[in-house]
């Protein structure tokens, strides 16, 4: 199992960038880092995923570097509504890979 | 179309009662999996399904117990409920043997008391 940690809690503004970094040590060669957002009251979603370098889509940017042994999440010009807790997962390929989510970073955005 | 289903949204219970919680997704998947998030957010692999096969079985008490009748489906039964199990209960589906991007249902909202 590949461990995760991140930050347990951070504060924001609207319209500010915001960087939330997931620690991953021991990942093995053949995982990747997914990123997932949670609202209250809702399952989590995806958001991003890489395997090295940055990866950008609509919603956010993931940075990782050359030793991937951390990575992380930008979330650039924050809204309100983008208050929810951050998962980061070190994901595999495989029925038989336990996928571990940990606790999660909770962003609160303030006006 | 909802891609992942749970039913009940909410369950309040007496200790000691037997529970089931079912879920359905259909995306094609072959892989679903039960997770149990506690109030801090934990959120903890419980069971994962491939194909109607248990593929991992965390430590988890036997009084809980999965059963997939087909692929789209994976429940949760619950026997003599206690007070610890009360949290809620996500179901999620991924394809290709897993390891794909994982799409959770609402969860379910258990409360013993």
């Amino acid at each position: 199992l590949a461990k995760t940690t991140q930050p347990i809690s951070m504060d924001s503004y609207e319209g500010q960038e915001v960087n939330i970094t997931c620690s991953h040590n021991n990942i093995a060669t053949n995982d990747y880092i997914t990123w997932y957002q949670q609202f209250p009251s809702q399952g989590p979603r995806f958001i991003i995923q890489g395997y090295k370098t940055k990866v950008t889509n609509e919603v956010a940017s993931l940075f990782i570097p050359a030793d991937r042994k951390s990575s992380t999440l930008s979330l650039p010009r924050v809204s309100l509504s983008d208050t929810a807790v951050y998962y980061c997962l070190v994901d595999r390929s495989g029925g038989s890979y336990i996928p571990t989510f940990g606790r999660g970073t909770s962003l609160i955005v303030h006006p | 179309d909802t891609a992942v289903s749970q039913t009940p949204k909410y369950l309040v219970t007496q200790m000691g009662n037997d529970k089931s919680i079912k879920c359905e997704q259909n995306l094609g998947h072959d892989t679903m999996y039960w997770y149990k998030q506690d109030s801090k957010k934990f959120l903890k692999i419980m069971f994962s399904y491939n194909n109607k096969e248990l593929i991992i079985n965390e430590t988890v008490p036997n009084r809980f117990s999965p059963k997939s009748p087909d692929k789209a489906h994976l429940n949760l039964h619950i026997n003599s409920l206690e007070l610890g199990d009360s949290a809620v209960y996500f179901c999620a589906s991924t394809g290709r043997d897993g390891g794909e991007t994982q799409y959770f249902g609402p969860g379910t909202r258990l409360l013993v008391l």
